[in-house]
């Protein structure tokens, strides 16, 4: 099974700076097959980005996902207020292999 | 709009069962693949299942395989996970999430279902 890890944990920014996440995953993944979300507490995760780069529907394009092979990432180009929050990567390995990162929370510097 | 609801927290005993409802409406119910994740408090989400409201075809992860039951009615659109023999370690909340089409991603959640498991 693939395991996704997110890197950094925590990442501390103020507002308008830019925000750079990682999902690395432990062997090579189909680009239609990443997904990033976004996750405020006490609330649903947010589809932001599916396909490793194609914006979901309403959502802002600060927000930008690239990578392929292994390694990926969420670009967020200008942080805002409402931005901070955790935000998890999502693979899709088969019929019954559906796998999430453990998270990057993005806090106030 | 289009929305998922789902039904309200619950508290039960070790070897107890729960059943979460989740209720879709502002789409067609039987187009679209329902999944149920869950969330253990500060862990990460963790896939439980899908079932197909059209047909009610069922999968589920390997870890959830004997004790997990999704199903679906669909003449009010809902779909149901129940889980069997509760452990303390399924305290979580349990979300529903529809399908992107055919895309590999969630794109509509429900607001999710807190169950505590505590004797």
């Amino acid at each position: 099974e693939i395991v996704l890890t997110q890197s950094p944990g925590t990442l501390s920014l103020s507002p308008g700076e830019r925000a750079t996440l990682s999902c690395r995953a432990s062997q090579s993944v189909y680009t239609n097959y990443l997904a990033w979300y976004q996750q405020k507490p006490g609330q649903a995760p947010r589809l932001l980005i599916y396909g490793a780069s194609s914006r979901a529907s309403d959502v802002p394009d600060r927000f930008s996902g690239s990578g392929s092979g292994t390694d990926f990432t969420l670009t967020i180009s200008r942080l805002e207020p409402e931005d901070f929050a955790v935000y998890y990567c999502q693979h899709y390995g088969g019929l019954i292999r559906w796998t999430f990162g453990q998270g990057t929370k993005v806090e106030i510097k | 709009q289009v929305q998922l609801e789902q039904s309200g927290a619950e508290v039960k005993k070790p070897g107890a069962s729960v059943r979460v409802s989740c209720r879709a409406s502002g789409f067609t119910f039987t187009g679209y693949y329902l999944h149920w994740i869950r969330q253990a408090p500060g862990q990460r989400l963790e896939w439980i299942g899908w079932i197909n409201p059209d047909t009610g075809d069922t999968k589920s992860a390997q870890a959830f395989q004997g004790w997990v039951t999704m199903t679906r009615d669909t003449s009010i659109s809902t779909a149901y996970m129940q889980l069997n023999r509760l452990k303390s370690d399924d305290t979580a909340v349990y979300f529903c999430a529809r399908r992107l089409g055919t895309g590999f991603a969630f794109d509509v959640w429900g607001q999710g279902t807190m169950v505590t498991v505590s004797s």
